[in-house]
């Protein structure tokens, strides 16, 4: 089974401070990528890699960064949070060509 | 605007009776739709993928059925059971990108 974990269910931070959100996938995929999640939005494409130390911006990336160290782990960085990035995010991976993206639990981040 | 579309935004359903969700889109060219089950708290996880070519496709009670000329899928559920309770979201592919509808939540009461 694809098993695809992130650090924390549950984060509280104040404006201003810098988030770390990390996401580790076991299944070797070279595709790994991060999400937020609003009501009555969906899902929107924050940032995505498709090989380690690369990242591509996708539909949302300002005010985040992310790092690809290792194949394994994709990690989500929020350099001065502030109260709009209050979400839901969500990390998934995909084999390369693979058609399925593989979904982490999600980060309940709240930013007060 | 969205290029994929949900409807209800929610729906309220008696334990055992079916239900249908409904999902357009105008992502072109088309690739894929896929239908996740997303339990509260939890990451979406893959019911059913449909291609161009396939019209029907089902899952246990979960039926998706597309028509790729007017754009149109739906997810049909039978019987319903209280853990159907969920978001059940659309996510069509079209080149290289995926578009994500916003879900419809499906609450099941006994």
């Amino acid at each position: 089974d694809v098993k695809v974990t992130q650090s924390s269910r549950y984060l509280v931070k104040r404006t201003g401070e810098k988030v770390f959100l990390e996401c580790v996938q076991d299944m070797d995929h070279e595709n790994m990528f991060w999400y937020r999640q609003d009501p009555g939005l969906g899902l929107r494409l924050i940032y995505f890699s498709y090989d380690v130390k690369m990242k591509e911006k996708g539909d949302i990336p300002e005010g985040y960064s992310v790092s690809r160290e290792k194949k394994e782990r994709f990690s989500l960085i929020l350099e001065s949070a502030s109260t709009n990035q209050t979400s839901m995010y969500l990390c998934a991976s995909s084999p390369r060509g693979g058609r399925q993206q593989y979904f982490g639990p999600g980060t309940r981040l709240t930013v007060t | 605007k969205n290029q994929v579309e949900q409807s209800p935004q929610s729906l309220i359903i008696l334990e055992g009776k079916n239900c249908t969700l409904q999902c357009n889109y105008t992502v072109s060219p088309f690739s894929n739709l896929r239908w996740y089950k997303q339990d509260t708290g939890r990451g979406p996880v893959s019911l059913t993928i449909m291609t161009f070519s396939e019209n029907t496709k089902s899952n246990g009670r979960y039926t998706a059925t597309l028509d790729a000329d007017t754009k149109q899928s739906s997810l049909h559920i039978t019987a319903s059971q209280l853990s159907d309770s969920a978001s059940y979201i659309c996510v069509v592919r079209g080149d290289y990108k995926l578009s994500f509808g916003a879900g419809t939540t499906v609450t099941v009461r006994a």
